[in-house]
């Protein structure tokens, strides 16, 4: 399986970005799909993830309200979205396959988003 | 909310053991996996539940879990192994992911 997210995003503070990831096949059946990012030359930060088989997502506390995970179980593509963007928000963002609770592979090659005025 | 605590760095010469700890409460209790990230590149899974290696992962990686702490080990280190290395875990009581800080193996 590989994960091919979509390409490099420039925003401004309070906007919004869309990130997709497109699986190479069928991973919706009994597997997940979570975001994590990464700020620059900072660790990694779980946002959220969905399981489409049961229609349930689910994100990380400081995210609640600002980020929405879908999933297009037709085209094996999900969907970060992520609103009221800030400066801070600048960072690479991943999808990842998920296998059960939080094991996460593969994972898709990032894509930037830089926030600035 | 939990923690895991990852030292920032490692250092080690080519050919030595390499070990890397990520400490919790009692996490030996808990499911841990670590994962590989090399600079501009994407995390790569290298130990799944506790100890188990994912195909194409060399046998020289290994992990274990006890107590508070679960280690990450790498034998015979390779100038190529080198790599920031983070722990994570699942917190069933939030339903939340948790990722350590991440440990920067700096080969000699």
């Amino acid at each position: 399986v590989h994960l091919v997210q979509s390409g490099a995003e420039a925003k401004k503070p309070g906007s919004s970005v869309k990130v997709s990831c497109k699986a190479s096949e069928d991973i919706f059946r009994g597997y997940g799909v979570s975001w994590v990012r990464q700020a620059p030359g900072q660790g990694l930060e779980w946002m959220g993830g969905i399981i489409p088989m049961f229609e349930t997502t689910t994100y990380a506390q400081q995210f609640q309200g600002r980020v929405t995970i879908t999933a297009d179980e037709n085209s094996n593509t999900a969907y970060m979205e992520l609103r009221g963007l800030r400066t801070e928000d600048t960072a690479f963002y991943y999808c990842a396959k998920q296998h059960g609770a939080a094991l996460y592979d593969p994972w898709g090659q990032g894509t930037l988003v830089t926030v600035s005025s | 909310s939990y923690v895991l605590t990852q030292s920032p760095s490692v250092s080690v010469a080519p050919g030595q053991t390499a070990r890397m700890t990520c400490g919790g409460d009692n996490i030996g209790s808990e499911t841990v996996h670590w994962y590989q990230q090399k600079p501009g590149q994407a995390p790569v899974l290298v130990v799944s539940d506790d100890r188990d290696r994912p195909s194409g992962i060399p046998e020289r990686f290994s992990g274990s879990n006890s107590g508070n702490m679960a280690t990450l080990t790498i034998s015979r280190v390779e100038v190529d192994d080198e790599a920031d290395y983070y722990c994570q875990v699942w917190d069933m009581t939030t339903d939340h992911v948790i990722f350590g800080g991440g440990t920067k193996l700096t080969v000699l």
